[in-house]
């Protein structure tokens, strides 16, 4: 089975802080992708990555960045956390022409 | 602009019943559609999907139909149990952009009354 494993199920963190979310899957998936999602939103696609070190934007960049300096391991970072950035994320993987696996999920709560 | 639709929020049904969650696409190239369905502080689950060569697929009681005159697209789950409420996701592929990033709908929350 595949797994995508967010590394924390919830995070409360202060306006400003440097908040790191990482995200491991163990496919050898050429693409991963950050979502978040908000009620009455959906799921709107943050960031994603098709190669190491590869990274596009996707609809709602701002405010966050990405690493993948690793074929297994996706990281958003938000660079200041502001309190607009509190919501669900969710993080996937998919083999190129694939259904994409999600993680568990991170709900953030900035305060 | 929103390129996948699903323009009902929520869906109540009767447990043995059909439950059917509809979603409209604008984008023409888009080849593959998929559905997932999230339980409340869980990760999304694949659930079925279907090529755009393709017009029904069918795997257990989830069957998806695909008109591509139409862009549109259905879920139809039967017998409809208490255990399918959650929000059920439409997305779409454009094989054409780049990293080919699944583009989600908004969701639909079916809640399957026993």
């Amino acid at each position: 089975d595949v797994k995508v494993t967010q590394s924390s199920r919830y995070l409360v963190k202060r306006t400003g802080e440097k908040v790191f979310l990482e995200c491991v899957q163990d496919m050898d998936h050429e693409n991963m992708f950050w979502y978040r999602q908000d009620p009455g939103l959906g799921l709107r696609l943050i960031y994603f990555s098709y190669d190491v070190k590869m990274k596009e934007k996707g609809d709602i960049p701002e405010g966050y960045s990405v690493s993948r300096e690793k074929k297994e391991r996706f990281s958003l970072i938000l660079e200041s956390a502001s309190t607009n950035q509190t919501s669900m994320y969710l993080c996937a993987s998919r083999r190129q022409g694939a259904e994409a696996f999600f993680g568990q999920g991170t709900r953030l709560t900035v305060v | 602009d929103q390129q996948v639709k699903q323009n009902s929020p929520s869906l109540s049904v009767q447990e043995g019943r059909i439950s059917i969650l509809n979603c409209d696409y604008t984008n023409s190239m888009f080849d593959y559609f998929l559905w997932y369905k999230k339980y409340p502080a869980e990760g999304p689950t694949f659930l079925i999907s279907i090529s755009s060569i393709k017009d029904k697929n069918e795997d257990g009681r989830f069957t998806v139909f695909l008109n591509k005159s139409a862009k549109h697209l259905s879920l139809h789950i039967v017998p409809s149990q208490p255990g399918d409420s959650a929000v059920y996701f439409c997305a779409a592929r454009d094989y054409n952009q780049a990293g080919t990033a699944l583009i989600f709908g908004k969701g639909t929350t079916l809640s399957v009354s026993s």
